[in-house]
């Protein structure tokens, strides 16, 4: 079947670097996504990864190991604002999305 | 500026009644999309279209049905509305292309089946 993983709720300091980790297991690959979703609020696009390696995007970047099934969303320099669900999706050969659950980031002062 | 606009907002129904939500893009976008988002679970896909007078059925379709008669709009319709239907609705959009994966999302409708 299949599936994405990531942690249900992380937690980190104001002005820290935070990962959030995703693991995929999908029909085909066409590229893995991440969304922001602010509480009571739609997800917006954060980025899109097809090939292995690095996006840097500001304060954000975004890492895909086609190999290993398994990407991540980096947060630097963080702010409270950035306290927030983030949406792993992978696209498969149907050009289908697959979502993860999310993971609630919350920001401490 | 370009949005898409979900309406109602909020919704109580009971069960068994019919309810439609509303969904206009003014993007023109060709591809559109219904999710659900319960607690606990990712986005699921309930139905989609890639442009005027098609639709397809996505995972969890079962008791849904849209119609897309013209570029902006997909509605998505509960035939008879059941409590396990009670979630968050978002409709989404796309520019043309299967692969793109950048959706803009309309601002959800909340919808309680009593």
């Amino acid at each position: 079947g299949q599936n994405i993983d990531q942690p249900t709720e992380m937690t980190a300091t104001e002005g820290a670097i935070v990962q959030i980790n995703c693991t995929y297991q999908t029909s085909g690959f066409n590229g893995l996504f991440w969304y922001q979703q602010h509480a009571g609020e739609a997800p917006t696009f954060l980025s899109y990864n097809v090939l292995d390696g690095l996006e840097e995007k500001g304060r954000f970047s975004s890492f895909l190991s086609r190999s290993k099934g398994y990407s991540y969303l980096l947060l630097k320099e963080l702010q409270m604002k950035d306290s927030a669900s983030y949406l792993c999706a992978a696209m498969d050969s149907n050009y289908q999305l697959i979502w993860g659950a999310g993971t609630k980031l919350i920001i401490k002062p | 500026d370009a949005e898409i606009t979900q309406s109602p907002r909020h919704k109580i129904t009971e069960t068994g009644r019919q309810v439609t939500l509303a969904c206009h893009q003014t993007w023109n976008h060709n591809n559109m999309f219904w999710y659900r988002q319960d607690l606990g679970h990712g986005l699921r896909l309930i139905h989609y279209s890639y442009g005027v007078q098609d639709t397809n059925k996505g995972e969890v379709s079962d008791g849904y049905s849209v119609s897309r008669s013209n570029t902006e709009d997909l509605p998505l319709t509960l035939e008879s509305a059941a409590s396990s239907q009670t979630s968050v609705y978002f409709c989404a959009s796309s520019e043309q292309g299967r692969e793109t994966g950048e959706l803009f999302f309309g601002e959800g409708s909340r919808l309680t089946v009593l």
